[in-house]
């Protein structure tokens, strides 16, 4: 797989339950971020986890982190019908010219109904 | 919140022909970046720049590309003659500072005919 593949790819649920999408990375990373995406929109940064941390929370999201399995989760509680979009992770490279280039996942795509 | 400004917001333009996408970074940003997303694929960074120079770029980024930051406000992509496959959905963003997520412009989608 590429550096930052999520999974699902799809992943549709009813509103109120939570909604978890996972995303593996190859390199070593400085830090992870995860970003939202309406449809045909910009993308909307919801988080990042740097390399040091292995759980952040913002609001209903909460991001975990493992180095060891390069592998990060995004969990979304309480989902509401507005979260509906994609939602993708990306990873900042270490060992890298550090210029900040972030390499995106395929993102999941999330359909929560009402 | 401060915004990361695109225009235009979508742009037509015939094959061979040139194109600049303007951005308008955040003002007290001090990287910034174009970056792709071909429709239903993965965004793709194009290039990152920062004090006046471009700090790296990616294999899409061939001669057909520049960028330029003519007046430390605009931050500019230029494609000198456009490919049917350049079609895509063309992202500015810019950081205050590497370790911090980004700020995305709204884009701007190109169709090239």
């Amino acid at each position: 797989s590429q550096q930052g593949e999520e999974d699902p790819q799809a992943l549709s649920i009813q509103e109120g339950e939570n909604a978890t999408m996972n995303c593996s990375y190859k390199t070593s990373i400085n830090n992870l971020q995860w970003y939202r995406q309406n449809s045909g929109r910009g993308l909307v940064h919801l988080i990042l986890i740097r390399s040091n941390e292995r759980e952040k929370h913002s609001g209903r999201l909460r991001v975990t982190l493992d180095t060891s399995k390069k592998s990060s989760s995004l969990l979304i509680t309480a989902s509401r019908a507005a979260d509906t979009a994609s939602y993708f992770c990306a990873t900042d490279g270490r060992g890298s010219s550090n210029t900040g280039k972030l390499i995106f996942g395929q993102g999941t795509t999330l359909q929560v109904k009402p | 919140e401060p915004e990361v400004t695109q225009t235009p917001s979508h742009q037509v333009t015939q094959m061979g022909q040139e194109v600049i996408l303007r951005c308008v970074p955040i003002s007290n940003h001090l990287y910034f970046y174009w970056y792709r997303q071909i429709l239903g694929q993965k965004v793709e960074f194009l290039v990152s720049f920062y004090n006046n120079e471009i700090s790296e770029k990616s294999e899409i980024f061939d001669d057909q590309f520049s960028v330029e930051r003519p007046d430390g406000s605009n931050f500019t992509l230029k494609i000198r003659s456009t490919k049917l496959e350049d079609s895509a959905m063309y992202f500015c963003a810019s950081i205050s500072g590497t370790a911090y997520g980004y700020t995305f412009g709204s884009g701007t989608r190109l169709t090239v005919v």
